[in-house]
């Protein structure tokens, strides 16, 4: 059983374009992360939310706790948002997508 | 600087020969936590700590043994490395609970064993 669920797996897209990736979990938390890896490995926490909407640059994240279901939207990609996103669920422990890889062409 | 550091950060080794990552935080986070990630699996849980003295298993504790003895440092021992343990492996640390608080990772270990 996949407590999280992500997609799509994978995305291309063109340079400009509005980018969505979702999320739905079956487990109950009080706030979901999104994490980016880059190629070369790193992982960074993007957001961390348990209600309505937050925004960073480009990025936006939206959850609907009663739904069990979040969003990660990218406006105007560019190819320097080629990278994995995941969306993490955590309880004490921690419940994984098993990520979205995103490519965006010039 | 805050960080979360990992040593080493790539390790070659043979089935059978215990060896240790070191994970190590700046920040005063009580909660750390050790990940493995496998291409098409994503990113599993192996152990969590909530605080000094406390570890918990996750998703994928077998083969693997913790410690948090001090509060900035929670290594990953593998007493008997098989191959099915080579693996991109994360530390992460928060500074109380995983479910309210950033998360924060090292760069990670990528362990191969032959």
């Amino acid at each position: 059983k996949n407590e999280v669920e992500q997609s799509p797996q994978n995305l291309t897209a063109q340079e400009g374009e509005f980018i969505t990736i979702n999320c739905s979990y079956s487990v109950g938390i009080s706030a979901l992360h999104w994490l980016q890896q880059h190629p070369g490995g790193g992982i960074v926490s993007l957001f961390m939310l348990s209600s309505g909407k937050k925004k960073h640059g480009r990025l936006i994240a939206t959850i609907n706790i009663q739904e069990k279901h979040s969003s990660l939207h990218i406006t105007a990609s560019h190819p320097r948002d080629s990278a994995v996103y995941i969306c993490a669920a955590p309880v004490n422990q921690f419940y994984f997508g098993t990520g979205t890889s995103l490519t965006v062409i010039p | 600087e805050a960080q979360v550091t990992q040593n080493p950060r790539y390790l070659i080794t043979v089935t059978g020969k215990k060896l240790t990552v070191t994970c190590s935080q700046n920040m005063n986070h009580e909660y750390m936590s050790w990940y493995r990630q496998d291409p098409g699996l994503g990113l599993r849980q192996i152990y969590y700590s909530m605080n000094v003295e406390v570890t918990d298993k996750g998703d994928v504790p077998e083969g693997y043994k913790v410690s948090r003895k001090e509060k900035r440092n929670f290594p990953l021992i593998l007493e008997s490395p098989s191959p099915n343990q080579t693996s991109l492996y994360f530390c992460a640390s928060s500074y109380y609970r995983a479910s309210t608080d950033t998360q924060y990772f090292g760069p990670g270990t990528r362990l191969t064993v032959l």
